[in-house]
């Protein structure tokens, strides 16, 4: 079956613009991960999406940083007034809920360059 | 709270040799853990997974990993590695609570090259 995708693959923007990346989850996965890798910080957690729940936003780097996932499917994630230190690739993840679910699956990642 | 190390940055080892990738979590309670693999250009790929039971998991591509709770340890073995196997490794440490799942936490992974 289709596995996470995510658009664009790659998008370069300029200091100070707003930015909107978009995942679209497995179907009929309720969790969904965004995740950042960068060079020197490996890969960090953002934010998290589970079924109606509040989503856990521990993960954000700053209030520039915000989600959201309508219908509880396609997520989309919204970096304003981009910073260069917000250049890295994007990756989204979905996964089932419940045990022997947990296995997160990746998509491709959107590369960000801010110039 | 969690984290994981994966003490080894790049590793180069010939084609045909067996690889062992190491990887120590610190965690309060008994981990889900998981070992990715990344090529370059690609996302994320699952090798295999540890939730309970026997501690030596089997994974795809003939990889597998031994759980040692004793040493907080999750090390990825190979016995004969191939070309194809250079890429970056990454060994993460994850949680489950009630009906929900929480994010994973990622070591720095390990970058893995081959030689002829």
């Amino acid at each position: 079956g289709a596995g996470v995708s995510q658009s664009p693959s790659n998008k370069v923007t300029e200091k100070g613009k707003d930015v909107e990346l978009r995942c679209d989850p497995i179907s009929g996965h309720t969790a969904l991960y965004w995740y950042r890798q960068s060079l020197g910080q490996g890969l960090e957690f953002l934010i998290y999406f589970q079924g109606n729940s509040a989503p856990d936003k521990s993960g954000l780097p700053s209030d520039r940083f915000s989600a959201e996932r309508t219908g509880g499917s396609v997520s989309t994630l919204t970096i304003q007034r981009t910073q260069q230190e917000d250049s890295a690739v994007y990756l989204c993840a979905s996964s089932l809920a419940g045990r022997g679910g947990y296995e997160q699956y990746f998509g491709p990642g959107t590369r960000l360059t801010v110039t | 709270a969690q984290s994981v190390t994966q003490p080894d940055i790049h590793i180069t080892v010939s084609e045909g040799a067996s690889l062992e990738l190491r990887c120590n979590y610190s965690y309060g309670a008994t981990p889900y853990l998981f070992w990715y693999v990344q090529s370059p250009g690609q996302g994320l790929q699952l090798l295999l997974k540890y939730f309970s039971g026997d501690t030596l998991v089997q994974g795809i591509k003939g990889f597998e990993a031994e759980f040692k709770r004793s040493q907080s340890s999750f090390n990825l073995r190979k016995p004969s590695v191939h070309w194809s196997d250079a890429a970056e490794y990454f060994c993460a440490v994850g949680e489950a609570y009630g009906g929900s799942q929480g994010n994973l936490i990622f070591g720095k992974g390990t970058k893995l090259s081959v030689k002829p």
